[in-house]
């Protein structure tokens, strides 16, 4: 399968627990997305990388998330200090970036992340 | 804010019906808008996307009309089937920028 893998696909933590999410793109893509949905609303961005750099977070992505795309290959989320508000699914996308073109967004299944 | 706005919230349409949804925007730098499909425990797949240089683009059973000065989009399915069952989103992104923007969603039920 050649498309965008997300791990884990499911994660239950407690209150005040770290976590930690991996995506990994399609291959040849340069750019690598974070978004979060939470049920039944659409997805809102968080982050975005154009191979290891990250250029570009939304205001949602406070102080307690941090994302890292080291090698400008697979991309790690951090959540610190988990909050109940946090509980939603954790999407990752990527695309391939040109100039003047769509840089149509892939995007993968997504880790639902439940903090009790 | 909410900077696409997207209706209905649910729609029921018959097989072999048509399904029509329908997303209006305010950013005018917005030139790029897509719609994705997605199935319940999966993530969103694209369906078919607009630039606002033409008025209508069709695939298949998909067509998405522009209306660039009202500033509203909408997709068209044709032929509804039940497998068509799903959640549609909009979505709309400046050239110059990274991220989507997505409308709230539509719950579509195509009942046999």
């Amino acid at each position: 399968d050649t498309g965008v893998s997300q791990d884990p696909r499911h994660k239950i933590t407690k209150r005040g627990q770290n976590v930690t999410f991996r995506c990994d793109p399609i291959s040849e893509h340069n750019r690598l997305y974070w978004y979060r949905q939470t049920l039944g609303q659409g997805p809102e961005f968080l982050t975005y990388f154009q191979n290891e750099a990250q250029l570009e977070k939304s205001r949602l992505l406070s102080d307690r998330f941090s994302a890292e795309r080291p090698k400008g290959s697979f991309s790690t989320l951090e959540i610190q200090r988990t909050e109940q508000g946090d509980s939603a699914m954790y999407l990752c996308a990527s695309s391939l970036g040109r100039i003047s073109a769509y840089n149509e967004q892939f995007f993968g299944p997504g880790t639902r992340l439940t903090v009790l | 804010q909410q900077q696409v706005k997207q209706s209905p919230q649910s729609l029921i349409v018959q097989k072999g019906g048509i399904s029509i949804i329908n997303c209006a925007y305010e950013n005018t730098a917005f030139d790029y808008f897509p719609w994705y499909q997605q199935f319940p425990g999966k993530g969103p797949a694209l369906l078919i996307a607009i630039r606002p240089d033409v008025s209508e683009k069709k695939e298949g059973r998909f067509t998405i009309s522009f209306n660039k000065s009202a500033k509203q989009f909408s997709l068209h399915i044709m032929d509804s089937q039940p497998g068509d069952s799903a959640t549609y989103f909009c979505a709309a992104k400046e050239t110059s920028g990274s991220r989507l923007t997505f409308g709230e969603g539509t719950q579509l039920t195509v009942n046999p």
